[in-house]
C-alpha cells in the first residue's frame, strides 16, 4: 500500500535555528498538509497545499513557516529560527482528493 | 467556527467488551467526518469515514454513524482486543475545498486482557 514518507523521524535542534521537515506524499496525490501534535494535545491543522500553493493556513503558521514542494515530489517544512514551543510532532499527509487524505508517521522535532 | 468534541479519556475495557467513544461535534454546512487512530509510536491512520447525514463507516469491526440530528458520529465495536489499544481521533472537514480536517482532543483506549 502506497505509505507518505517523512524524514528524519527524530530530530533535535537548537533554539533559533533553522529546520527543514521533509515528506515524500504518494505520487499521483495532488493535496498536502502539515500538521503538528504538541505532546499529550490536540493535532492541529497548519496549512495545506494544491497546485503548487498554500490554499489554506492556520494561525500558528506565521512568518517562520514556509512550504515548498522543490522538485514534484518531495514536499518539505521549514521553520526559520525554531522556538522551545515549536517541539512538536509534524504530520505530513496528502490526498488524490480533499477527502479522508493519508498521514505520515510523523517527524517528532525537539527544540532545545 | 467548526469545532469537535470527545469524550475524555482513558477509557479502559476488559477483551471482548463492548467498546463506544462518544464524538459530537459544531459546523456550518455539511461536514464529512473521521475516525483515525494512531497506535503508539505510529501516525495517524484513517479508520473510517462517512460524507453525508445517516451514512455509517465502518473497518475491522468499528463503526460509527453520522448523526445530523444530534451532531455526533460516536464510535462503536462490539468486542475490543488487545490489539485495539490506541489513541482514537474524530475529526470533520468542513464544508469548504482545502481539505483542513479539525481533530477532537482523542480519547486513550487500553485493552486488557
Amino acid at each position: 500500500e502506497p505509505e507518505v514518507t517523512q524524514t528524519p523521524s527524530h530530530q533535535v535542534t537548537q533554539m533559533g535555528q533553522e529546520v527543514i521537515l521533509r515528506c515524500v506524499p504518494i505520487s499521483n496525490h495532488l493535496y498536502f498538509y502539515w500538521y503538528r501534535q504538541i505532546l499529550g494535545q490536540k493535532v492541529e491543522f497548519l496549512v495545506s497545499f494544491y497546485n503548487n500553493e498554500i490554499s489554506e493556513k492556520s494561525e500558528i503558521f506565521d512568518d517562520q513557516f514556509s512550504v515548498e514542494r522543490p522538485d514534484g515530489s518531495n514536499f518539505t517544512l521549514k521553520i526559520r529560527s525554531t522556538k522551545l514551543e515549536d517541539s512538536a510532532m509534524y504530520f505530513c499527509a496528502s490526498g488524490r482528493t480533499g477527502d479522508g487524505y493519508t498521514f505520515g508517521s510523523g517527524t517528532r522535532l525537539t527544540v532545545v | 467556527g467548526n469545532s469537535v468534541t470527545q469524550m475524555e479519556g482513558p477509557v479502559t475495557l476488559s477483551e471482548e467488551a463492548f467498546l463506544t467513544i462518544n464524538c459530537t461535534y459544531t459546523a456550518t454546512g455539511y461536514p464529512s467526518l473521521f475516525w483515525y487512530v494512531q497506535y503508539p509510536g505510529e501516525g495517524l491512520q484513517l479508520l473510517l469515514k462517512a460524507t453525508k447525514a445517516d451514512d455509517k463507516g465502518s473497518n475491522k469491526g468499528f463503526e460509527a454513524t453520522y448523526r445530523k440530528e444530534t451532531t455526533s458520529f460516536h464510535l462503536e465495536k462490539g468486542s475490543v482486543q488487545v490489539s485495539d489499544s490506541a489513541v482514537y481521533f474524530c475529526a470533520l472537514r468542513g464544508s469548504g475545498n482545502t481539505g483542513k480536517l479539525i481533530f477532537g482532543q482523542g480519547t486513550t483506549l487500553q485493552v486488557k486482557p
